[in-house]
């Protein structure tokens, strides 16, 4: 009953650094996004990917970068951490092109 | 481009009060799905409820119901004999087709729901 399972919770990164933000659902899904919710904002998608090989960006995508090479797996990278990407971070994944997202329970970055 | 207004910040109900929410979206597509998602303290996000934009019935699941009005463009959200544990932002949501090509979810900013008891 895993769903989606974001890794890590938190983290805390020196400006110029690089993370990896995981994340891995275990229903199947062709669908998962990654959006990051600002205080007191909503969730802006950042990359989504529609199966395993196949990405595309959403509204706020600089900055990051992603890759899908299995269904269950698709990994946010930051590569030059900047203050402006401290966010909480939100995977999601879904059966289909308009189907509930599930997420995951979000990673809390702050950078420094 | 597609846009969801939740005008209300935050509300403030005392327990068994009804409280509804707000939103108004916004968008060039005849054919989009509409979302309403819970976030409580905790920070996970719940999915409550999708519809569609040729659906325009009402829907009551238990204490929540949902209007969804075409003409005036809105998708409000109403508890009734609300409880403590429904204090949680609230997240109205958008999906429709992005200039790419494909449905892509919009959100509000979400409004702040404190039930006092």
């Amino acid at each position: 009953n895993a769903g989606v399972t974001q890794t890590p919770k938190f983290r805390i990164l020196k400006i110029g650094q690089s993370m990896t933000l995981q994340c891995t659902q275990d229903m199947n899904h062709n669908y998962m996004y990654w959006y990051r919710q600002d205080p007191g904002m909503g969730l802006k998608l950042i990359y989504y990917s529609v199966g395993a090989g196949i990405t595309d960006k959403g509204e706020v995508p600089n900055g990051y970068n992603v890759s899908r090479s299995t269904t269950e797996d698709f990994p946010l990278r930051l590569e030059l951490a900047a203050p402006s990407q401290t966010s909480v971070y939100f995977c999601a994944s879904s059966g289909g092109l308009i189907g509930p997202q599930h997420f995951g329970d979000g990673t809390r970055l702050s950078i420094l | 481009a597609q846009k969801v207004t939740q005008a209300q910040t935050e509300i403030s109900v005392v327990e068994k009060e009804d409280v509804t929410l707000d939103c108004v979206y916004e968008t060039r597509d005849t054919t989009y799905y509409l979302f309403w998602y819970k976030q409580p303290p905790s920070g996970e996000l719940v999915f409550l409820i999708r519809r569609n934009s040729f659906d325009e019935q009402n829907e009551i699941s238990g204490r929540y119901s949902w209007n969804f009005q075409k003409s005036t463009s809105s998708f409000n959200f109403t508890i009734t004999a609300s409880q403590v544990v429904d204090s949680a932002v609230y997240f109205c949501a958008l999906s429709a087709l992005s200039g790419a090509g494909s449905y892509q979810l919009t959100f509000g900013k979400g409004t702040k729901l404190s039930v006092i008891p």
